[in-house]
């Protein structure tokens, strides 16, 4: 059965330095998205992207962050200049089309700050 | 402002009982609603869903439960087994594709 893959399972950086989170979305899907859950909270949305473009990100996605299909296959999430507070999950997902079907998440990526 | 939430953090309850979990959400305007299971260390995965259309949906074992009027939603899962120990999110697909998701609520099944 086809699922979203994510490197690294856990990663851990220093304040102020760059991470890149990559995801392997499934073969067949067109959209994909980004979402982060502090521990012990609810799953929050960050971006959507679809055709090469986001097409939606919410107030945490600030400049610190960006997204990128660099080829076929891969999805990234990268943070410029890591916070304490950027200590979270982080969760791909993607779906073959948007609004009113299931998405699916990968396992995360637990990024730590120190 | 939009918003999904969980009205119990914690759900306690005995193997083979039956259990219900329960979500409210505030936008009346969403159309389609689903219910995933995170276990720990995991990511979200999927357990069923149901549209604005229908106020009832099974699947195995499972079955959730759309009330428009008041704006609730909720999941049962018939026999509760040790494996469906959990936490349960409801969530909000809006028309743009992002998910809302609720605050959740950990489901603890005693032998």
């Amino acid at each position: 059965e086809p699922e979203v893959t994510q490197t690294p399972s856990h990663q851990v950086t220093q304040m102020g330095q760059e991470v890149i989170l990559r995801c392997v979305p499934i073969s067949n899907h067109l959209y994909f998205y980004w979402y982060r859950q502090i521990l012990g909270q609810k799953v929050e949305f960050l971006v959507s992207f679809y055709n090469n473009e986001i097409s939606e990100k919410s107030e945490i996605f600030d400049d610190q962050f960006s997204v990128e299909r660099p080829d076929g296959s891969n999805f990234t999430l990268k943070i410029r200049s890591t916070k304490l507070e950027d200590s979270a999950m982080y969760f791909c997902a993607s779906n073959p089309t948007s609004g009113g079907n299931e998405q699916f998440f990968g396992p995360g990526t637990r990024l730590t700050v120190l | 402002g939009e918003s999904v939430g969980l009205h119990l953090p914690t759900l306690s309850v005995q193997e083979g009982d039956n259990s219900i979990i329960n979500c409210a959400y505030s936008n009346s305007a969403s159309d389609y609603f689903i219910w995933y299971k995170q276990e720990s260390g995991k990511g979200p995965q999927f357990i069923i869903d149901i549209r604005s259309n229908m106020d009832k949906r099974q699947g195995q074992r499972v079955t959730v439960l759309l009330n428009k009027t008041v704006k609730h939603l909720s999941l049962q899962i018939a026999a509760t087994q040790p494996g469906d120990s959990a936490v349960y999110f409801c969530a909000e697909n809006s028309n743009t594709g992002k998910l809302i998701f609720g605050q959740g609520t950990t489901l603890q099944v005693k032998p």
